[in-house]
């Protein structure tokens, strides 16, 4: 099992400011087969599913506010959420799914300073 | 448009067993695999496994490899986890999600809270 380990906890940043979240998988989760990264990251608000925001790492899923940014490869990923807004305030989590069982990180609680 | 409809919540006995729906809609059925996820109070996102609804082919989490079952109603477009012997570690909303491309999950039902309680 590919244990995903997400940091930090909990985060409080200033309106306007910028927000950095960090997923170390255990293992790589590069496909080379697709030359792809099977990582995906989501936005929970309370009372609601998790919402899609990025996946194969980097790739914005549609609809999503350019704020929003994956980077990184193999076992070392990151999601920026630039100018920070209001409606940002929610729970993150990333996502393997290179491998079953899928995994997700602990999850990192987002609030406004 | 996709749209994913789980059953209402539940409330079990330590013991019991629980059906769960999630019915499906706007795209081919048979076309994309389906997961159920559950998240429990104060954990993160489970995954509990996966089902091919073109062949009924399922994958399980080993944790809970024996007590979950997937199963599917093409006719329906409809797919069901069954869980059996109820703890009450398995108090959690659970989801249903079908997949974007690879194993990403674009759409989810609204999700299903079942609490476990004497």
């Amino acid at each position: 099992e590919i244990v995903m380990t997400q940091s930090p906890e909990s985060l409080a940043v200033s309106l306007g400011e910028t927000a950095t979240i960090n997923c170390k998988p255990s293992q790589s989760v590069f496909y080379n087969a697709k030359n792809k990264n099977y990582l995906a990251w989501y936005q929970q608000r309370p009372g609601q599913p998790p919402k899609l925001l990025v996946y194969w790492a980097s790739t914005r899923e549609s609809g999503v506010p350019d704020r929003f940014t994956g980077s990184g490869s193999g076992t070392d990923f990151t999601l920026t959420i630039s100018s920070l807004q209001a409606e940002d305030v929610a729970l993150y989590y990333c996502q393997q799914y290179y491998s079953t069982p899928y995994t997700f990180g602990q999850g990192t609680n987002l609030e406004i300073k | 448009q996709v749209v994913l409809v789980q059953s209402g919540a539940e409330v079990k006995m330590p013991g019991a067993s629980l059906r769960m729906s999630c019915m499906t809609s706007g795209y081919s059925f048979t076309d994309y695999f389906l997961h159920w996820l559950r998240k429990a109070p104060g954990h993160g996102l489970e995954w509990l496994g996966l089902i091919n609804p073109r062949s009924g082919t399922t994958t399980y989490a080993q944790k809970l490899e024996g007590r979950v079952t997937l199963t599917r109603d093409a006719s329906s477009a409809t797919v069901y986890l069954h869980v059996s012997s109820l703890k009450s570690g398995d108090t959690a909303v659970y989801y249903c999600a079908r997949e974007g491309r690879d194993g990403d999950y674009k759409y989810w039902g609204q999700g299903t809270l079942v609490t476990v309680s004497a």
